[in-house]
């Protein structure tokens, strides 16, 4: 399977703990995306890498969360001191930047099919 | 404040009906406009996706119609089937150029296409 891939695919944890994520997106995609996704709405935006480099983070990205894309390659999104406010599926998407405007092929996000936390 | 608002929240259509969802943006600055289908348990995957430079474009059964004056885009999906029935969301993000920005999505709409 060459999509986007997400691990765990649901985690449970207890109020007060860390949880880490891990996003594997599809080799030699260069742009890679967090977006957190509550029941009933649209997928929210919260940070993107281009390659290693954190370019934006959406002001719903609190200190208590912390991504990272080291080697620009896979990303993890840990969050400290879990919130039940915190319960969500984290999504996260993939694509090809040309390094100039580029076709509508590569502004295509392929997302992963998520990961479910349920925090208690 | 919601840069992207979404109607209907839900839809019912006949098989083989024309099943219609409607987009509405605030931010000039965006140009590029996608929309996508999720079923449960899955991601979101896209469709179907237009630039502000052309009213409309078709792919299939399914075509996008932009009306860069209004701030409006929609959905028409053509002869409905019941594997159609989902969530669909539409987004707007801007391109500078060298690939998108992060996705500002609709709250989504739950179509059901019935047999």
């Amino acid at each position: 399977d060459t999509g986007v891939s997400q691990n765990p695919r649901h985690k449970i944890t207890k109020r007060g703990q860390n949880v880490t994520f891990r996003c594997d997106p599809i080799s030699e995609h260069n742009r890679l995306y967090w977006y957190r996704q509550t029941l009933g709405q649209g997928p929210e935006f919260l940070t993107y890498f281009q390659n290693e480099a954190q370019l934006e983070k959406s002001r719903l990205l609190s200190d208590r969360f912390s991504a990272e894309r080291p080697k620009g390659s896979f990303s993890t999104l840990e969050i400290q001191r879990t919130e039940q406010g915190d319960s969500a599926m984290y999504l996260c998407a993939s694509s090809l930047s040309s390094g100039r405007r580029p076709l509508l092929s590569t502004d295509t996000q392929y997302f992963g099919p998520g990961t479910r936390l349920t925090v208690l | 404040q919601q840069q992207v608002k979404q109607s209907p929240q839900s839809l019912i259509v006949q098989k083989g009906g024309i099943s219609i969802i409607n987009c509405a943006y605030e931010n000039t600055a965006f140009d590029y406009f996608p929309w996508y289908q999720q079923f449960p348990g899955k991601g979101p995957a896209l469709l179907i996706a237009i630039r502000p430079d052309v009213s409309e474009k078709k792919e299939g059964r399914f075509t996008i119609s932009f009306n860069k004056s209004a701030k409006q885009f929609s959905l028409h999906i053509m002869d409905s089937q019941p594997g159609d029935s989902a969530t669909y969301f539409c987004a707007a993000s801007i391109n500078p150029g060298g690939g998108a920005d992060g996705l500002t999505f609709g709250k989504g709409t739950h179509l059901i296409i019935q047999p």
